[in-house]
């Protein structure tokens, strides 16, 4: 069955504290793997799509990394704008369908 | 972002009563998801729509269905609200590439 896993499943940190995301996937052939961020009372707000292991991807003061079993959503020297839920999914390659995990819910005290 | 509307915004409707939620796109993606997002379950997909009136069934599709006449046009019933359909609702749209994009969300509250 497939399934995805994120912790923790919330983070306190400080500006300018920079941490990881962790979204561990099992999934029988990996179509593609999607990061979001949902800040409350709105949509999730696609951020990046992964799609083999060793990628990376960088928006701003986010870089996403992608191995056979799990992504990181690293953030450097975040700020208090930071704070939201992050999201993560996996898409297997039979299906049109995507998985979420509960999401981390990020929050960046000033 | 991929242009979604999703009506109505709030809607506080009483047990037993039908509901209808419409997600309307305008960047002519094929396909459109219906989820709905509770506290501890994350989102989780209702059923999901691959072409005119090609639908399929999600993860939690019992006591909804769905329609779609129009490539912009996804609708979402609830055939009788249930308070266990008390929920924050979301539309979102995938053209030919796998990413979805997703609507402003649609709360629902039935008492």
């Amino acid at each position: 069955e497939d399934q995805v896993t994120q912790s923790p499943e919330a983070l306190r940190l400080q500006e300018g504290e920079s941490s990881s995301l962790n979204c561990s996937y099992t999934v029988s052939g990996l179509r593609g793997l999607f990061w979001y961020r949902q800040d409350p009372g709105k949509g999730p707000e696609f951020l990046f799509t992964l799609y083999s292991a060793g990628e990376e991807k960088e928006k701003e003061r986010l870089k996403a990394t992608l191995t056979k079993k799990e992504s990181f959503l690293h953030i450097t020297a975040p700020k208090p704008e930071d704070s939201a839920t992050y999201l993560c999914a996996v898409q297997a390659n039979r299906d049109d369908k995507i998985i979420f995990g509960k999401g981390t819910r990020l929050h960046i005290l000033p | 972002d991929a242009g979604i509307t999703q009506s109505p915004r709030h809607k506080v409707t009483e047990t037993g009563t039908p509901v209808t939620l419409r997600c309307h796109q305008t960047e002519n993606h094929r396909y459109m998801y219906w989820y709905r997002q509770d506290p501890g379950h994350g989102l989780r997909l209702i059923h999901y729509s691959y072409g005119v009136k090609d639908t399929d069934k999600g993860e939690v599709s019992d006591g909804y269905s769905v329609s779609r006449s129009k490539t912009e046009d996804f609708l979402l019933t609830l055939e009788s609200a249930t308070s266990s359909q008390t929920s924050v609702y979301f539309c979102a749209t995938a053209g030919l590439q796998e990413t979805q994009y997703f609507g402003p969300g649609t709360r629902l509250l039935v008492l």
